[in-house]
């Protein structure tokens, strides 16, 4: 089955010490989202990209970078995970940019002790 | 304020029961109307979209768009347990425009 998949679904790190996690799709969609969720709180966008084009959205934190090597892999790194991080964080990929639909991945539990 | 407003619930119904969750929202450009499910532990899954005003109906769903009130809504016909999940509304002015999600209403169907 074509999907979006994150790994790893769980993920503890320290405070301040860099981590990434990893989205790959085999729908071959030329945007990729990342969005972070909090408990009980709306997913907030932190940047997409569409093919190779990074559009950040401009109260993501500096904290926050991310790759995408090819069309079907996307990274997301944070440099000095603060506890304020610790977050569902959920890549999305559409087929277009004006795409209405987004098909989410299952998402990467970030705990920072 | 924020720019979409959604009641996080919980709300627990009996089954067969006709469910209705809510969204409110204050940016009068927006112009696409989401509903996405998000089970536990699972990301988010669109279930349908509005155009502008109207209701579109899809099964036992019905999505209804009131711009005037700037309200939207989703009707489950025969909820059953199944339904039990966490429902997010999302909106965007085109769409070239990001979503903008509610903070997502938890409902759970009890047999």
């Amino acid at each position: 089955d074509a999907m979006v998949i994150q790994n790893p679904r769980y993920q503890v790190t320290q405070f301040g010490k860099p981590v990434t996690l990893s989205c790959s799709q085999t729908l071959n969609h030329n945007v990729m989202y990342w969005y972070q969720q909090k408990s009980s709180q709306a997913p907030k966008l932190l940047f997409h990209y569409y093919d190779k084009d990074f559009n950040n959205e401009a109260d993501t934190p500096d904290n926050f970078q991310s790759r995408r090597p090819n069309t079907s892999f996307c990274f997301l790194d944070i440099r000095s995970p603060g506890l304020g991080d610790a977050a569902m964080y959920l890549c999305a990929t559409s087929r277009e940019a004006s795409a209405i639909e987004q098909y989410f991945g299952p998402g990467t539990r970030l705990t920072v002790t | 304020q924020k720019e979409v407003e959604q009641d996080p619930g919980p709300l627990s119904v009996p089954e067969g029961a006709i469910v209705s969750l809510n969204c409110t929202y204050s940016n009068s450009a927006f112009q696409y109307f989401m509903w996405y499910r998000q089970y536990s532990r699972k990301g988010p899954e669109l279930l349908m979209y509005t155009y502008s005003s109207g209701n579109k109906e899809d099964g036992r769903f019905t999505a209804q768009v009131d711009k005037s009130s700037k309200y939207i809504s989703l009707f489950i016909r025969d909820s059953q347990p199944s339904d039990s999940a966490t429902y997010l509304c999302a909106m965007s002015a085109s769409g070239y425009n990001k979503l903008i999600f509610g903070a997502g209403t938890r409902l759970a169907v009890h047999p």
